[in-house]
């Protein structure tokens, strides 16, 4: 099983603050998933990048996937309460049907 | 549409009970998934499906079984409940694995105490 470690684990910010969260791992994923989760309830899929150097916008956050594809990162720009949430990056494992998960930022904006 | 609807949302067990987690998809996905959650270790993959008929281990099967007899229901068994077993069980399904941007639909959770 291929390995991410997700950093940090724990980031508290008051509103308006710029944050990055990173995902790391030695091995090379085919695609790389971000998801987050609010209390309560599953996952939901927020972005999926496929290429070496990707970068993808969704309002306030940008996603990025290393050019080595085995690493990627989530800047959120002007931090909202309403981004407060659990967030978790996913790799498309290579030689398998499944997804390995990071261990999750949790995120919380203080107004 | 419901997406993934786990049954039940909360249970409490002794040690040594038996149980079963349902799980059902109505959005015709091929496969399907049962992880466990756990503070400060993201999703672990307990077992998968890539169809009908068919089941395979994930990165931490042991104490777990299940079943794929439909299509639409995944069934995650507890033979016998160990506290080491408390978790909150996730439920998720997707389309397949023959391209990637597949994402994965998740239920609300199962929490599961076992004392």
């Amino acid at each position: 099983t291929q390995l991410l470690e997700q950093s940090p684990q724990f980031l508290s910010i008051q509103e308006g603050e710029n944050l990055t969260v990173y995902c790391n791992s030695s091995s090379v994923f085919s695609s790389l998933q971000w998801y987050r989760q609010e209390p309560g309830e599953g996952p939901v899929l927020l972005v999926t990048v496929v290429t070496g150097g990707e970068v993808k916008k969704l309002k306030r956050l940008t996603f990025q996937f290393g050019d080595a594809r085995k690493d990627s990162s989530l800047h959120i720009t002007a931090a909202q309460t309403g981004d407060t949430g659990l967030y978790l990056c996913a790799g498309e494992e290579t030689s398998g049907s499944r997804l390995t998960f990071g261990e999750g930022t949790q995120l919380t904006v203080n107004p | 549409n419901a997406g993934v609807t786990q049954t039940p949302k909360f249970r409490v067990l002794k040690t040594g009970q038996s149980m079963t987690l349902l799980c059902a998809q109505d959005m015709n996905h091929e496969y399907m998934y049962w992880y466990r959650q756990d503070p400060g270790m993201g999703l672990r993959l307990i077992h998968y499906s890539v169809g009908e008929g068919t089941t395979a281990k994930g990165e931490v099967p042991d104490g777990y079984n299940v079943s794929r007899l439909k299509k639409q229901n995944f069934l995650l068994g507890l033979e016998s409940a160990a506290p080491s077993q408390t978790s909150v069980y996730f439920c998720a399904s997707s389309y397949g694995w023959g391209w990637s941007n597949q994402p994965q639909h998740f239920g609300d959770g199962t929490r599961l105490s076992i004392l």
